[in-house]
């Protein structure tokens, strides 16, 4: 079974651009979680969507945002990007996520390096 | 806020040693406790989960749960080389029906040949 693709793997864009991620979780799951890592602050979680539903959010602001598709494909998109925003971006696919031992499996990640 | 400790290390053992990484969680009612494991430039690969009290093995790893004492732990025995990574705790609680999942900062481990 293929795993977490993620697309694109490097980007490099600058102060005031917009960008967009893509995220291809395993077949057959239907959750979809998207985090932030930063040497400083660690994996920031983001938001989560389920059956095209955002059902978690994190401490971000509104310059992020996220949707996923009815084949369980997500997206997420930064406005007006800042020299702060450059980090590993990391999904994430679980079978439902309600579950307690259901677990997630991260994709490679996007490097998003903002200049 | 949910918060998940780990102290960020570096941890040094040498090669063939036991290593013995540490996490601890501020919410009782956590439910369930994941390892990953992280190499330099790549992305968490899950290791193993625990969510009983006791010891659960799986080949060289075991990992701890207190829940009493809010602690969870993971041992690698015989480490190696390859075991040099960051290792990650992630901690799953329920909040309004849905699980959501808070990540420690991850311990560094060094294992000298």
């Amino acid at each position: 079974k293929a795993g977490v693709t993620q697309t694109p793997r490097y980007l490099i864009k600058t102060r005031g651009q917009q960008v967009t991620l893509s995220c291809s979780p395993i077949s057959g799951h239907r959750s979809v979680s998207w985090y932030q890592q930063t040497p400083g602050q660690g994996l920031q979680f983001l938001f989560e969507y389920f059956s095209e539903t955002q059902r978690n959010k994190g401490n971000f602001p509104g310059r992020f945002s996220g949707r996923q598709f009815s084949n369980s494909r997500s997206e997420m998109n930064v406005s007006t990007l800042e020299l702060g925003d450059s980090a590993l971006y990391l999904c994430a696919s679980s079978l439902v996520s309600s579950g307690t031992t259901d677990t997630q499996y991260f994709g490679p990640g996007t490097r998003l390096t903002v200049l | 806020q949910k918060e998940v400790e780990q102290n960020s290390g570096p941890l040094s053992v040498p090669e063939g040693a036991i290593a013995s990484l540490n996490c601890t969680y501020s919410d009782r009612g956590s439910q369930s406790f994941f390892w990953y494991r992280q190499y330099s430039g790549k992305s968490p690969e899950l290791i193993m989960f625990i969510y009983s009290n006791g010891d659960k093995e799986d080949g060289r790893f075991t990992a701890q749960l207190n829940k009493a004492s809010q602690y969870v732990s993971l041992l690698i025995r015989d480490s190696q080389p390859s075991d040099s990574a960051t290792y990650l705790c992630a901690v799953k609680w329920n909040s309004g029906g849905y699980q959501k999942v808070t990540f420690g900062t991850g311990t560094k481990l060094q294992v000298i040949p």
